[in-house]
This record gives structure tokens, C-alpha cells and sequence, in this order.
């Protein structure tokens, strides 16, 4: 069956701009999941969605955002970009939150100038 | 969830026995021991995962030590392709959430 799928795979914006990522999960996933990694950082938990319902949020500014449609799909958008907001964007999928194995995408990749 | 400990970097020559070991002396009772590695401009892979007992699938073997301090992740027969960097995660199994705390993990060169 086909993986998590991630678009755009890379972009570039420029500071003060705002970006919106796509996830679509693996068929019957209910649970998306959204992480950043950057050198410095290392992987870092952003937020996870379940029924359309943010459940859990790590520790990012409001300008972090996200959300999830009806089909599981789902999105982030990352406004007032920041040179730091430059990272390797993934989303993660279970068929519910706590599920043994995550599967990941490849990861969207932003590069803010 | 608990932190975990691993060496920043390891070798292994192809063909032998990689065995990547994770400290996590404050571990709790009811958290579990997973593992994921990341190969190069990929996202993070599930591996294995237990609870205090050795467990083994088709990619590797986990050994938990009996007062769950500790853990080596058992390659038994290193390729090239699995250079990677990987992490050893503990958390809670429950339906709390997918929240995976990631620390650096152990960068693996598989060296022909």
C-alpha cells in the first residue's frame, strides 16, 4: 500500500512569509502526527491530530499551525517565516495516537532566505 | 518519557554484527523501549520495540537488560545500506498520543 505522502518535497520562501505543508497518511491512519528536524534541534515534536481533533502540541509559538480534514489528510502552515523555521518537515501516521509504529514520509523541506 | 543515552557514532565493518547499545536508567515500569533509524534524507524508520522482554523481528533483535536500564539493538548481519542514524526512544504505550521524544542517536557506519 502506498506510504505517507508529503508535498512539496522541497521549497523556499522568503522571511515573513507563510508556508502550508500537506500530509496524506497511509490508508486506514487515522492519526497524523508532525515532527521538525534541523541540525541544532535534532527531531522535534510539533502537534498531533486524531479525528480532526488537535491532541497533543509540542512546544513551538502560534505561528504553528495545523489542522486535519475528514479523511485523515492533513496539513501545517507556518506563518511570519523565520530563517530558523528552515528545516526538514515530517508527518508521521498511525491508526490511532499510542499505536506501536509510526510511519513517516520523506518529509517536506523548507528553506526560508 | 524518560531520556535515553547513546554513543554519538559507531563503525561496523559489512557483514558483522552491529550492536547499538542505549542507556535509559530512569526508565519507568509501564514505559516501553522502540527503536527507529534514519537513513540519509529519509524520514525515521520503526524498527523493534519491547518491554523487558528480547525481542526479534525480520530487521533486528532488542535486548532489554532484566532491571530495564539498558538496551542493545542487534543488527546480525550489517549491509551498507544500513548506514543510518539510530535513535532509541521510551515511551509510555498507551493512547496518550505519538508524541516520540527523539534525543541524538548513534550515527552508523557500516564499513566495507
Amino acid at each position: 500500500k502506498a506510504g505517507v505522502t508529503q508535498t512539496p518535497r522541497y521549497l523556499i520562501k522568503t522571511r515573513g512569509q507563510q508556508v502550508t505543508l500537506s500530509c496524506s497518511p497511509i490508508s486506514g491512519h487515522r492519526s497524523v502526527s508532525w515532527y521538525q528536524q534541523t541540525p541544532g534541534q535534532g527531531l522535534q515534536f510539533l502537534f498531533e491530530y486524531f479525528s480532526e481533533t488537535q491532541r497533543n502540541k509540542g512546544n513551538f509559538p502560534g505561528r504553528f499551525s495545523g489542522r486535519q480534514f475528514s479523511n485523515s489528510r492533513s496539513e501545517m502552515n507556518v506563518s511570519t517565516l523565520e530563517l530558523g523555521d528552515s528545516a526538514l518537515y515530517l508527518c508521521a501516521s498511525s491508526y490511532y495516537p499510542g499505536a506501536n509504529v509510526l510511519t513517516f514520509g520523506a518529509g517536506s523541506r523548507l528553506t526560508v532566505l | 518519557d524518560a531520556k535515553t543515552t547513546q554513543p554519538p557514532s559507531m563503525d561496523c565493518a559489512e557483514g558483522r554484527a552491529a550492536n547499538l547499545p542505549c542507556n535509559h536508567s530512569t526508565i519507568s515500569g509501564n514505559e516501553y523501549v522502540y527503536w527507529y533509524r534514519q537513513i540519509h534524507s529519509q524520514g525515521p524508520q520503526y524498527i523493534i520495540h519491547g518491554l523487558k522482554n528480547n525481542e526479534t523481528n525480520e530487521m533486528a533483535s532488542l535486548i532489554i537488560t532484566e532491571d530495564r536500564k539498558s538496551s542493545t539493538l542487534i543488527l546480525p548481519h550489517a549491509t551498507l545500506r544500513d548506514t543510518a542514524v539510530y535513535y532509541c526512544i521510551v515511551r509510555v504505550n498507551n493512547n496518550a498520543g505519538n508524541m516520540l521524544t527523539f534525543g541524538g542517536g548513534t550515527r552508523l557506519m557500516v564499513k566495507p
